[in-house]
């Protein structure tokens, strides 16, 4: 079936250093990815997303990739912070989301951040 | 800065019982989510909102699912009879356009006992 999923369920750096996410996606069709940070007992909180027009997104110290050929995601933090440490998620809407915004996640990467 | 609240943070409840999980969304918008992440899993799709009609829902968002907008602020998830499969982590989300990044509230623990 249809899936979005990560590479890694856990990742552990080094302050300062950069940090690479992956994550895998077999719908298509989707238009439209986003990456989530949830912190322990907190909800999903946005973090940069991009369109399947794009290739590549900036944001501050965030950068996400799409790779629409081999259906491939990643979100590169830059210069790790203790605050970077959560689990990260990667999420795809369908072409045409609109007021069904059916967000297809994946089961995240836990990213530590060692000081 | 604008934000989803949720309201309780965390409910126990007795398997077959009622529950009601209480939302506000962010003011201007006008599409809502429900979502729920049970413990160590993904985050799962359960029902969109607009217009005051549910547009899609999933397979899990079945008979004893219910939302609500009961009045020009709040945003409801009803679960009929509470079973122990039900006891996850509810989020609520809205979004201004649905073409936009969705803000998701910090959750509710519905735990069944």
């Amino acid at each position: 079936g249809e899936s979005v999923g990560l590479h890694l369920p856990t990742l552990s750096v080094q302050e300062g250093d950069n940090s690479i996410i992956n994550c895998a996606y077999s719908n298509s069709a989707s238009d439209y990815f986003i990456w989530y940070k949830q912190e322990s007992g907190k909800g999903p909180q946005f973090i940069i997303d991009i369109r399947s027009n794009m290739d590549k997104r900036q944001g501050q110290r965030v950068t996400v990739l799409l790779n629409k050929t081999v259906k491939h995601l990643s979100l590169q933090i830059a210069a790790t912070q203790p605050g970077d440490s959560a689990v990260y998620f990667c999420a795809e809407l369908p072409a045409g989301g609109g007021s069904n915004y059916k967000l297809t996640f994946g089961k995240g990467t836990l990213l530590t951040v060692n000081p | 800065e604008p934000e989803v609240t949720q309201t309780p943070s965390h409910q126990v409840t007795q398997m077959g019982q009622e529950v009601i999980l209480r939302c506000v969304p962010i003011s201007n918008h006008l599409y809502f989510y429900w979502y729920r992440q049970i413990l160590g899993q993904k985050v799962e799709f359960l029902v969109s909102f607009y217009n005051n009609e549910i547009s899609e829902k999933s397979e899990i968002f079945d008979d004893q699912f219910s939302v609500e907008r009961p009045d020009g602020s709040n945003f409801t998830l009803k679960i009929r009879s509470t079973k122990l499969e039900d006891s996850a982590m509810y989020f609520c989300a809205s979004s201004e356009t649905g073409f936009t990044e969705a803000f998701f509230g910090q959750g509710t623990r519905l735990t069944v006992v």
